[in-house]
């Protein structure tokens, strides 16, 4: 059962902008940076925001991050065919001593 | 570039055990540490475990305490997770993936989170 908690979907027609909520707690979130990352079909998950704002070399600033409190928020601007995937949060608990992921949301292109 | 390359495909029956390897390259590898991720067919990803490759420390979700074990070769550049006592449930896709060196005390534990996991491996299919 995952600790952080995400819409199971969200879309938008192409160029739009949506936004992916991630919901924890003060152990999580609360304490620890986010990332995010990018289930495409049959392929590896890809990072694309970590340190809950920052974007790794290559990707598309389309993709931004945001952490306030206990939630993170991913937005994916200028939305486009390709961006259709899964997503997900993650974060290190530090009550569990683990790393705990979101439970996805699928992005769908219109 | 860097890479993570993982071994193939494996069909295990109940109760057995399975070893997926990870081999690194375009990075020292002792300088990060490697985590081990899983995602079954329809389920979102799960956490298994971490390694810090220069002390050889590992950490481990609760739920797979007693069943998870990860290693390394250094000299090869490769790390391995081996789960045991399979069931039909460890039935997934099993990535090893990059994450930042813990801080680690040379005469004790390893302290901190991580920021990121990044490179993934391409994955390994398990089958129980």
């Amino acid at each position: 059962q995952s600790v952080l908690t995400q819409p199971p979907s969200v879309s938008a027609a192409p160029g739009q902008k949506v936004t992916i909520s991630c919901s924890g707690g003060s152990n999580n979130i609360g304490a620890n940076y986010v990332s995010w990352f990018q289930r495409l079909p049959r392929t590896a998950p890809k990072l694309l925001i970590y340190d809950s704002k920052n974007r790794p070399p290559g990707i598309s600033d389309r993709f931004s991050g945001s952490r306030s409190g206990t939630s993170a928020t991913l937005g994916i601007s200028g939305l486009q065919p390709g961006d259709e995937a899964d997503y997900y949060c993650g974060t290190w608990d530090s009550f569990l001593s683990s790393y705990v992921f979101g439970t996805g949301t699928k992005v769908t292109v219109l | 570039q860097v890479q993570l390359v993982q071994s193939g495909a494996e069909v295990k029956k109940p109760g057995a055990s399975v070893k997926v390897s990870c081999q690194a390259s375009g990075y020292t590898f002792i300088d990060y540490d490697i985590n081990w991720i899983r995602q079954a067919t329809g389920q979102g990803l799960e956490w298994l475990g971490w390694m810090n490759v220069k002390s050889g420390n590992t950490g481990n979700a609760q739920q797979f305490q007693g069943r998870v074990t990860m290693t390394r070769d250094t000299s090869i550049d490769t790390a391995y997770m081996e789960l045991s006592s399979l069931r039909f449930e460890d039935t997934a896709i099993y990535y090893c993936a990059r994450a930042p060196a813990k801080y680690c005390k040379k005469k004790g534990g390893c302290y901190g989170g991580y920021n990121w996991f990044d490179p993934w491996g391409q994955g390994t299919q398990v089958n129980v």
